[in-house]
């Protein structure tokens, strides 16, 4: 069963048009990432929440939000989406904080065009 | 900024060969070493966990070991299967940083 829900998978949007990405999860987890890895390179983490505490990272643009409504879900707001932007977009979470010796729990990921 | 190296990019291997490839991290600030797997479609999954150095772990015919004095973490796929071509990546945590730094990933691919 799915424990990471990715929503949706593959999204196109036009140049300049807000989208939103959708996660959810049925594990309960405090914390929640959002990642964004484009061709061949490696994940790079956008921001996170531990519970209703947002984290950014401070390399992020401010094109990228990001929202927790609750423990469940979390959403990935993109502004005005550039072509530089075209990427697969990864949600994880983990039970906690710490040093990390948490294994994340990942959705399979959206991949998102933009025209 | 934090490097993570993998090695191989890439790699072609036949039905039964054994194969590894390494991960390079930082030795400094060393908490843990993690390796996930990624096949098409579907999500990136853990696969280890480290975080003592000379850990060595295994979960059916792979394993890893981990260095984490010299910095760099092999990972073993005895007998490859069609089934385990994927993308391997490994993350590091270190420091007074809770976050996990990705590398690149190594794809492998293993030819029936």
């Amino acid at each position: 069963d799915a424990m990471v829900i990715q929503n949706p998978r593959y999204q196109v949007t036009q140049f300049g048009k807000p989208v939103t990405l959708s996660c959810s999860q049925t594990l309960n987890h405090n914390v929640m990432y959002w990642y964004q890895q484009k061709s061949s390179q490696a994940p790079k983490l956008l921001f996170h929440y531990y519970d209703k505490d947002f984290n950014n990272e401070a390399d992020t643009p401010d094109n990228f939000q990001s929202r927790r409504p609750n423990t469940s879900f979390c959403f990935l707001d993109i502004r005005s989406p550039g072509l530089g932007d075209a990427a697969m977009y990864l949600c994880a979470t983990s039970r906690t904080l710490g040093h990390q010796s948490y294994e994340q729990y990942f959705g399979p990921g959206t991949r998102l065009t933009v025209t | 900024i934090l490097n993570v190296e993998q090695s191989p990019q890439s790699l072609h291997v036949q039905e039964g060969d054994s194969t590894n490839f390494t991960c390079s991290f930082p030795s400094s600030n060393f908490y843990a070493l993690h390796w996930y797997r990624w096949e098409t479609a579907k999500s990136p999954e853990a696969l280890f966990v480290m975080t003592l150095n000379g850990d060595e772990k295994k979960k059916g015919r792979i394993s890893a070991t981990l260095n984490t004095k010299e910095g760099y973490s092999y990972l073993y796929i005895k007998g490859s299967q069609p089934e385990d071509s994927a993308t391997y990546l490994c993350a590091f945590s270190g420091g007074s940083n809770y976050k996990l730094t990705f590398g690149k990933g190594t794809l492998l691919t293993v030819n029936p």
